[in-house]
């Protein structure tokens, strides 16, 4: 149990287009999410949180109009980096809260050329 | 905020040996200290957690301990295996806090076979 899903796992796109990743927890409901970003070598940096039905909460630093976050049901929460641009290259990793606890997706590869 | 810091940053091992890796945190509230293993390319995965009203966690090879005089908690992997390579983050939560965790900067342990 306590499985999340992310996808796609890799994407490779251009600079100025916008990706949409999915975080999905695939046998327990997930009253929070959380997204986060991983540089080489370096430890996770929470971006934002998430709850159902509400507005995410966005870390300081965090431009909520580049990353678009949306948690419509309590099973998947998608992220939309808008115009994405070179140095938004990065590792993105979602993580699910739940009852039984907090579980991370497999992560998203993200390589804007 | 919390600051939660992880030493060493690389730990190198022989097979069949132990190792342990410790973290500190600043936060005498948080009360939740999760470690978690990610391979290369993969996200996270819970290994072992403890809460603030447990001095003690062990699950086969693995164990946490935790101190809340001192603010720090320990991973403890015994008879290490080659599998066993990977990188190792502390993270501690306060409640109310909307469950966010503070992560460690993380440990990068090698099993030597």
């Amino acid at each position: 149990g306590a499985v999340v899903s992310q996808h796609p796992s890799w994407v490779i796109c251009k600079s100025g287009t916008s990706v949409k990743i999915e975080c999905r927890s695939l046998d327990f409901q997930a009253t929070t999410m959380f997204w986060y970003r991983q540089f080489p070598k370096q430890s996770l940096m929470l971006m934002a949180t998430s709850n159902e039905g509400s507005k995410a909460t966005y870390e300081q630093g965090v431009e909520k109009d580049k990353f678009l976050i949306n948690h419509a049901s309590l099973t998947l929460s998608t992220l939309t980096v808008t115009s994405a641009h070179p140095e938004d290259s990065s590792f993105y990793i979602c993580s699910a809260r739940g009852k039984s606890g907090q579980f991370f997706g497999p992560g998203t590869r993200l390589t804007v050329l | 905020g919390e600051n939660v810091e992880q030493h060493p940053s690389t730990l190198s091992v022989q097979e069949g040996d132990s190792a342990v890796i410790k973290c500190t945190y600043s936060d005498s509230a948080s009360n939740y200290f999760p470690w978690y293993k990610q391979e290369l390319g993969k996200g996270p995965q819970l290994i072992i957690d403890i809460r603030s009203n447990v001095g003690e966690k062990k699950d086969q090879r693995i164990a946490v301990t935790l101190n809340k005089t001192a603010k720090h908690f320990s991973l403890h992997i015994t008879e290490t295996q080659p599998e066993d390579s990977a990188v190792y983050f502390c993270a501690a939560s306060i409640p109310n806090t909307g469950n966010q965790f503070y992560f460690g900067t993380g440990t990068s342990l090698t099993v030597i076979p």
